[in-house]
């Protein structure tokens, strides 16, 4: 099956500053890559994904990056803000099936 | 939308005990996803219903998990017996297939004493 490796495992930016999270993945065959956000307690929410036939995606401050040659993909949050605060997973799969999870990223932005 | 819906939020059991999970998809998703998320950790897929047949159950301990989804709406995931490892949030998640993602459920937090 597929293998998805996170990194950093926590990551701490000042109010402003951006913040970077770098997943890599195993399978080729993979199509479908999206990131959630998990704040204490809460369930994951997706915020922003993308398919292999995009190279990058942008929403806002956020915005994702897909090379699918060297099978990694990254999240950039730009102008980080307390709110930004939270667990960050990577995921990758085919859609209208399973996803794989990375360990997660402990995002914490101080002010 | 409604959301996909859990219950209970919370349980706490002793070990050896047996414990039932009950989660109800977004109406109109065919696909239903059981995932276990152990503390510090991403969530990790115990099994797929496609409707109410069985995609992938390879990761689900099945001498003592169980799930069902007999009419391939709402679905029933059984923890007989319990052991402490099996402390962990177990989160629901439907999806519509094809080339969309899935929403998670609040999950169930499980704690075994």
């Amino acid at each position: 099956g597929e293998n998805v490796e996170q990194h950093p495992s926590t990551l701490s930016v000042q109010e402003g500053d951006s913040a970077v999270i770098k997943c890599t993945y195993s399978d080729s065959a993979s199509n479908y890559f999206p990131w959630y956000k998990q704040e204490l307690g809460k369930r994951p929410q997706l915020i922003i994904d993308i398919r292999s036939n995009v190279g990058e995606k942008k929403d806002q401050r956020i915005a994702v990056t897909l090379n699918k040659t060297a099978k990694h993909f990254s999240l950039h949050i730009t102008e980080t803000q307390p709110e930004d605060s939270a667990v960050y997973f990577c995921a990758a799969g085919y859609t209208g099936n399973q996803f794989y999870f990375g360990t997660g990223t402990s995002l914490t932005v101080i002010p | 939308e409604a959301g996909v819906a859990q219950s209970p939020r919370y349980k706490i059991i002793e070990k050896r005990q047996s414990v039932a999970f009950w989660c109800n998809p977004i109406s109109g998703h065919a696909t239903l996803y059981w995932y276990q998320q152990i503390l510090g950790q991403g969530p990790k897929l115990l099994i797929q219903f496609q409707n109410n047949g069985v995609v992938d159950d390879s990761q689900l301990p099945k001498d003592r998990f169980s799930a069902e989804r007999l009419k391939g709406v709402d679905s029933t995931l059984k923890i007989q017996p319990a052991k402490l490892e099996d402390s962990a949030v177990y989160l629901c998640a439907s999806s519509a297939g094809g080339l969309f993602g899935y929403t998670f459920g609040s999950g169930t937090r499980l704690t075994v004493v």
